[in-house]
């Protein structure tokens, strides 16, 4: 399994864009970058996956250069309510193989 | 997206008793997966829970504390067995997600006095 590096703790301001790379040297041919948001007293929430180049959906967007050896999680103009833990794995993504948690990152959002 | 329910949300035990938490989730999947949260942490997996054999368990996690059962494909239980306070920390399940990662119960907070 790939070990992932990412920031340990971010502020922003409501209404700014925000961008948290995440650093996966070791990643394999079939592993898929997969991010995701945990709030407090709840469990991680899946935000966005990607193989490669970029991916966007209605919440983020995910940027993979073509080494694939780090990608950066979009947030568009992030609100207060994203004030979160964000996480990146890095595995397969059939759902049969266990994921491994890194750090994460902290996003504060101030307003 | 599969949907889990698990139970309790919280709890509160004594030192020296047992807690069994229990996942249900809303479709069949192949692995079930438990997690272990500590406070101000991430997450740490325990065990992986597959249909009809035995949870295969992470380093420094052992089945006569963490006993695991999967009776079925929809179904899973995680035991804390005699819990000291070490033990205070929030447990979640979570399953595949249709090859878009992992969904997760909404974890059992748990504190032992």
């Amino acid at each position: 399994l790939a070990k992932t590096t990412q920031p340990i703790s971010m502020d922003s301001y409501e209404g700014q864009e925000v961008n948290i790379t995440c650093s996966h040297n070791n990643i394999a041919t079939n592993d898929y970058i997969t991010w995701y948001q945990q709030f407090p007293s709840q469990g991680p929430r899946f935000i966005i996956q990607g193989y490669k180049t970029k991916v966007t959906n209605e919440v983020a967007s995910l940027f993979i250069p073509a080494d694939r050896k780090s990608s950066t999680l979009s947030l568009p103009r992030v609100s207060l309510s994203d004030t979160a833990v964000y996480y990146c794995l890095v595995g397969d993504n059939t759902g049969g193989f266990k994921t491994i948690f890194g750090a994460g990152t902290r996003l504060f959002v101030k307003a | 997206s599969a949907v889990i329910s698990q139970k309790p949300s919280r709890d509160i035990c004594q030192r020296g008793t047992s807690l069994t938490i229990q996942c249900q989730v809303d479709s069949q999947v192949t692995m079930m997966f438990w997690y272990r949260q500590q406070p101000g942490q991430s997450l740490t997996l325990i065990a992986t829970a597959n249909q009809g054999s035995e949870a295969t368990y992470e380093s420094g996690f052992v089945i006569d504390k963490f006993p695991i059962s999967r009776p079925n494909l929809t179904f899973s239980t995680l035991t804390v067995s005699n819990m000291s306070p070490e033990d205070s920390s929030i447990y979640l399940c979570s399953v595949p997600y249709g090859g878009l990662g992992y969904t997760f119960g909404s974890g059992t907070r748990l504190t032992v006095v």
